[in-house]
């Protein structure tokens, strides 16, 4: 069964270095999407991306974050300068159209562990 | 952000008995419900979802069942298995792609 994957599994930066989270979502899917989860809270949007821009994002992505669809597979997010608070697991989800009633798939997550 | 609430940090059922998660929402945009189950290490499975048109949808095991009026939603297990245990997150959709979790369910199924 087809699924998302992501790497690395677990990455250690020190703070205001820039960090790169990879993921490859499932091929014939066309939405793609972070979230990410803060220790002890809930899972929160961070952005859509679809047709190489974002179609959507919360009010967590700001200016410090990037996505990027380097090629056919490959979808990144970049942290440019890593705060203590973006410590977190980060997932990556895809989805095959972006209709309302289409499910997002998701990644295994990178924790990102910032210090 | 207390749009969609999971009351219940926890829960503990028997094997082979039901097992019922409930989740609230505020936010009457919302037009479609999922729920995920997540284990330790694992990114969130899609379980199952729900329109905003409909009542009930059933897969298997598995049964969610929307309360427009009351805003609520619950999710039926039956019968409980223990590699069920897991956290269950519930999530809404309003329009656009934004999902929108609670605060996640654990699950415990005791053998």
């Amino acid at each position: 069964e087809p699924e998302v994957t992501q790497t690395p599994s677990h990455q250690v930066t020190q703070m205001g270095q820039e960090v790169i989270l990879r993921c490859v979502p499932i091929s014939n899917h066309l939405y793609f999407y972070w979230y990410r989860q803060i220790l002890g809270q809930k899972v929160e949007f961070l952005v859509s991306f679809y047709n190489n821009e974002i179609s959507e994002k919360s009010e967590i992505f700001d200016d410090q974050f990037s996505v990027e669809r380097p090629d056919g597979s490959n979808f990144t997010l970049k942290i440019r300068s890593t705060k203590l608070e973006d410590s977190a697991m980060y997932f990556c989800a895809s989805s095959e159209e972006g209709y309302s009633t289409d499910t997002q798939y998701f990644g295994p997550g990178t924790r990102l562990t910032v210090l | 952000d207390q749009q969609v609430k999971q009351n219940s940090p926890s829960l503990s059922v028997q094997e082979g008995r039901i097992s019922i998660l409930n989740c609230d929402y505020t936010n009457s945009m919302f037009d479609y419900f999922l729920w995920y189950k997540k284990y330790p290490a694992e990114g969130p499975t899609f379980l199952i979802s729900i329109s905003s048109i409909k009542d009930k949808n059933e897969d298997g095991r598995f049964t969610v069942f929307l309360n427009k009026s009351a805003k609520h939603l619950s999710l039926h297990i039956v019968p409980s298995q223990p590699g069920d245990s897991a956290v269950y997150f519930c999530a809404a959709r309003e329009y656009g792609n934004k999902l929108v979790f609670g605060a996640g369910t654990i699950l415990r199924v005791k053998s």
